[in-house]
This record gives structure tokens, C-alpha cells and sequence, in this order.
């Protein structure tokens, strides 16, 4: 089974719009992970969200975590061009190490 | 303080050949991860280091690649010989307590 699946996989909205990007995932988990790749750059950490979190928010993106259904999702409001990227959830079992399972990612094409 | 850093960022290789892909750390950090995306897939883990030792290598595709921690610092991958489906984007990440691993920019290998 895998961990960390995002839908949709791929989401092209105007700026100024909101995107939001959904992530299931399998196993208990400590954290969830939200991270972005822009093309030909590398992975850039957004946000963490601890299982026992429910919300939180970091500038204009907000992550939701509901562990009874073992989904996330990511909001992006207000989009911008810049925003154009590829958004993978990612996330760590109980092992105690960082070890991180991604999902295929989101990838999000935000037009002027 | 410097992020982990991964050289080269882009490496393009004949099939055969050999390539090395080094990963510096953030100072301090015990525990050292490569991961992989190939091209339109997810990004895999490949192993796991805590200081020199490897905690976990189930994701090694095979023997050609070989990982090296010395003196529990920087890493390397060597891909020997490399193969057409070993292209793809290799990231590094480094932390030092579960659930804040940061990434490198990745190195984009290229084997034709």
C-alpha cells in the first residue's frame, strides 16, 4: 500500500484563486509533511503538522489533518504564479526516525 | 547556517559509466537520507544513515548503487554501472530529531 497519495494530480486555477490539494495516507503517522518542488530546483519544506494537530497555518497556507480519516489537505489562498509547482504531502511512521513516504504529488499550474 | 548541499546539481552519464553524488549535511545532524524520483513517479526513499552507521537501506534498488557515510559526516552515492532508469532527481536530507528533515536542492542525473 502506499503512503501519502494526493489528489488531484494536477490543478490549474487563475491567480488570485485558492488551490487546495488533498493527501491520504495508510499508517499511523507522527507528522505529515507538506512540501513543494518548483521545476528543476529541489524540495522545499512548507509545513509540519504533528498527529495530534488538527490545523495550522503559515502565511497563506493553511493544512488540515484528520487522522480518523488519515488525510490532509493543503490551502493555498490567493494564488500567484510563483505558487507553480509540484506539492507532495509526506509522511513519517511511529519508527522515530524521519524516514519519509511521499505521495506522487500535486502538480499546480497557477496562470497570470 | 549553510543547508545540506548536494554536488553536482546536474550530472549527464553514459549507460555504464560510474557517477558519485555527495550530500553535506547541516553540522550537526546525525541522520542523513537519499531519496529518489524518477521521472513522473513519487519520490522513494533509498537509506538511511545515523552518523556513519545505515539505520535502514530496504530501498536500495540494487547493488549497483553503493552509499558511504564516513566519519559520519558527508555521503556519497555511487551508481556503478549506471543503467537508463537510473535517471531521475536524487535528493539528500538531513536532521537531527524526528520530523524535521531538510532537503537539498537534489541532483538531477542523466543517463543516456
Amino acid at each position: 500500500s502506499q503512503q501519502g497519495e494526493e489528489d488531484p494530480q494536477a490543478l490549474s486555477i487563475q491567480e488570485g484563486e485558492n488551490a487546495t490539494m488533498n493527501c491520504s495516507y495508510k499508517t499511523s503517522i507522527n507528522n505529515l509533511q507538506w512540501y513543494r518542488q518548483n521545476s528543476g530546483r529541489g524540495l522545499v519544506h512548507l509545513i509540519l503538522i504533528r498527529s495530534n494537530e488538527r490545523e495550522k497555518h503559515s502565511g497563506r497556507l493553511r493544512v488540515t489533518l484528520d487522522t480518523s480519516k488519515k488525510s490532509s489537505s493543503l490551502l493555498i489562498t490567493a494564488s500567484r504564479a510563483a505558487d507553480t509547482a509540484s506539492y507532495f504531502c509526506a509522511t513519517d511512521a511511529l519508527s522515530g526516525y524521519s524516514t519519509l513516504t511521499f505521495g506522487k504529488g500535486t502538480m499546480l499550474l497557477v496562470s497570470p | 547556517e549553510a543547508g545540506v548541499t548536494q554536488f553536482p546539481s546536474h550530472s549527464v552519464i553514459e549507460k555504464g559509466q560510474t557517477v558519485t553524488l555527495r550530500c553535506d549535511p547541516i553540522s550537526g545532524h546525525d541522520n542523513l537520507y537519499w531519496y529518489r524520483r524518477v521521472m513522473g513517479k513519487e519520490i522513494k526513499f533509498l537509506l538511511h544513515f545515523v552518523k556513519e552507521s545505515k539505520q535502514d537501506e530496504s530501498g536500495m534498488p540494487n547493488n549497483r548503487f553503493l552509499a558511504e557515510r564516513t566519519g559520519g559526516t558527508y555521503s556519497t552515492l555511487k551508481v556503478q554501472p549506471a543503467e537508463l532508469e537510473d535517471s531521475g532527481v536524487y535528493f539528500c536530507a538531513s536532521s537531527q530529531v524526528q520530523g524535521g528533515a531538510f532537503f537539498g536542492q537534489g541532483t538531477r542525473l542523466t543517463v543516456v
